[in-house]
């Protein structure tokens, strides 16, 4: 069974338009998160979110908005692409304060 | 801010060795630290989770341990195996701000038989 679950795993677009990234996790934990790991492989926090309401919200363009439906789940949507956003984005989870548990990510393409 | 630097950088070692690699970091304020690996292409795999509270955490063939007062830890590989090549990474969290996890460039490992 898989932990925590992106799709898709790999996204290619245009710049201007506007994509999702969907994330679910069925290990019950309470907090989710999305990471940004950019083309030098440096791997920084976007946004967490716990028990559904926003806790950590980096200095993130906001062309980025994240949902979270529902404790289990934590979708990042991005609007007007741009070449920059290109990377490969991770979604984790963990209970708060506890092994944050990752996806196998989703890279980003824009042309 | 919360600086991590890692080092080394890249590590290529023959197979049979023991490891140290290193973490420090800049904010000793911290609740917990993690280590990670990241094989290519692929998400991060947990290690090993120390508290802020303890010194070492063991997981087999790992053992890490953590200064906090100094702003360190060490993640100390025993007998290595080609498969132990990957990425490793060293994520601090903020006392202050909820699992919000600071990460190092990491520490490319080889492994080569």
């Amino acid at each position: 069974d898989t932990a925590v679950s992106q799709t898709p795993k790999y996204l290619v677009t245009q710049m201007g338009n506007d994509k999702s990234i969907k994330c679910e996790q069925n290990l019950g934990h309470d907090t989710m998160y999305w990471y940004k790991q950019d083309s030098k492989k440096f791997l920084k926090i976007m946004f967490s979110y716990n028990n559904k309401e926003l806790i950590i919200n980096e200095t993130v363009p906001n062309r980025f908005s994240p949902k979270s439906p529902d404790k289990a789940h934590l979708n990042l949507h991005i609007n007007s692409l741009e070449l920059g956003d290109s990377a490969v984005y991770f979604c984790a989870s963990s209970q708060l304060r506890t092994e944050q548990y990752f996806g196998p990510g989703t890279r980003l393409t824009v042309t | 801010k919360q600086e991590v630097t890692q080092i080394p950088a890249a590590l290529s070692v023959p197979e049979g060795e023991n490891l140290v690699l290193n973490c420090s970091f800049t904010d000793s304020a911290i609740y917990n630290l993690q280590w990670f690996r990241q094989d290519p292409g692929k998400g991060l795999t947990s290690l090993l989770l120390i508290q802020s509270s303890q010194r070492e955490q063991t997981s087999g063939r790992l053992n890490a341990s953590l200064d906090k007062s100094s702003g360190r830890s060490t993640l100390y590989i025993a007998a290595s195996q080609p498969g132990d090549s990957a990425t490793y990474l060293c994520a601090p969290d903020r006392g202050s701000t909820l699992g919000r996890l600071y990460f190092g460039r990491g520490t490319q490992l080889t492994v080569w038989p």
